[in-house]
């Protein structure tokens, strides 16, 4: 049974940078794709980012490329994803999400709440 | 890479079927078969009840099924009950190993 547990919530300054990180258990993260989708306050989600083990990539939605960095710690079973240049757009719970398929998402983590705040 | 379109809200009373629509173009859903969808309770994180288009995951009521025709994918519940009034989304793959979720949809039971 795959769990994923994420680090708790974040406040930042406008400009600042954010790193969440995602922790599997009872699986081994290098078998699993990982993806991180966001939902802003009373809005839709939205797709960040994926790693699909199967092939090595690592790819970004086209709107946080340049911003976006998801990386993994295969020594700890934990996947990160660090946004720069935060904005007040950025507040938003950040998910991270896997599945035996890249194709879609069977176990989430909690969420993380970023606020990005003067 | 644009959101799929979704209807804003459907409802229905205990018992009906609802469908809700997902529309995209053909570099997404009518390229693909790998169209999911997620239910989503207020102040939780997703949940995954259909994916590759029509199939079911252990533990999901066969009172969803989902399928597709063209450029526009369908969810539907059957038998609706009170606790399936939740935001429901749909998420095609898009090539280039990206993925892009649609609009959402609150089911509301009547």
């Amino acid at each position: 049974q795959v769990q994923l547990v994420q680090s708790g919530a974040e406040v930042k300054k406008p400009g600042a940078s954010v790193k969440v990180s995602c922790k599997v258990s009872g699986y081994t993260l290098t078998e699993l794709s990982m993806h991180w989708v966001r939902q802003a306050p009373g809005k839709g989600l939205e797709w960040m980012g994926g790693f699909d083990p199967e092939d090595g990539e690592t790819i970004y939605a086209q709107k946080f490329q340049g911003r976006v960095t998801m990386t993994e710690d295969t020594s700890t079973d934990t996947a990160y994803m660090e946004l720069s240049s935060l904005r007040s757009e950025d507040t938003a719970v950040y998910y991270c999400a896997t599945g035996a398929d890249y194709y879609y998402m069977d176990v989430w983590g909690k969420g993380t709440t970023v606020t990005v705040s003067s | 890479q644009s959101a799929l379109t979704q209807p804003r809200s459907v409802s229905g009373s205990p018992g009906q079927s609802v469908t809700i629509s997902c529309t995209g173009t053909s570099s997404d859903v009518g390229g693909y078969n790998y169209v999911s969808w997620y239910q989503q309770h207020p102040g939780k994180a997703p949940k995954l009840m259909i994916y590759d288009v029509s199939k079911r995951p252990s533990g999901v009521p066969d009172r969803f099924s989902g399928s597709k025709s063209g450029n526009t994918a369908s969810l539907t519940i059957s038998g609706l009950q009170a606790e399936d009034e939740a935001d429901y989304y749909c998420c095609s793959y898009a090539g280039s190993y990206t993925n892009v979720f649609g609009t959402g949809t609150k089911v509301t039971v009547l």
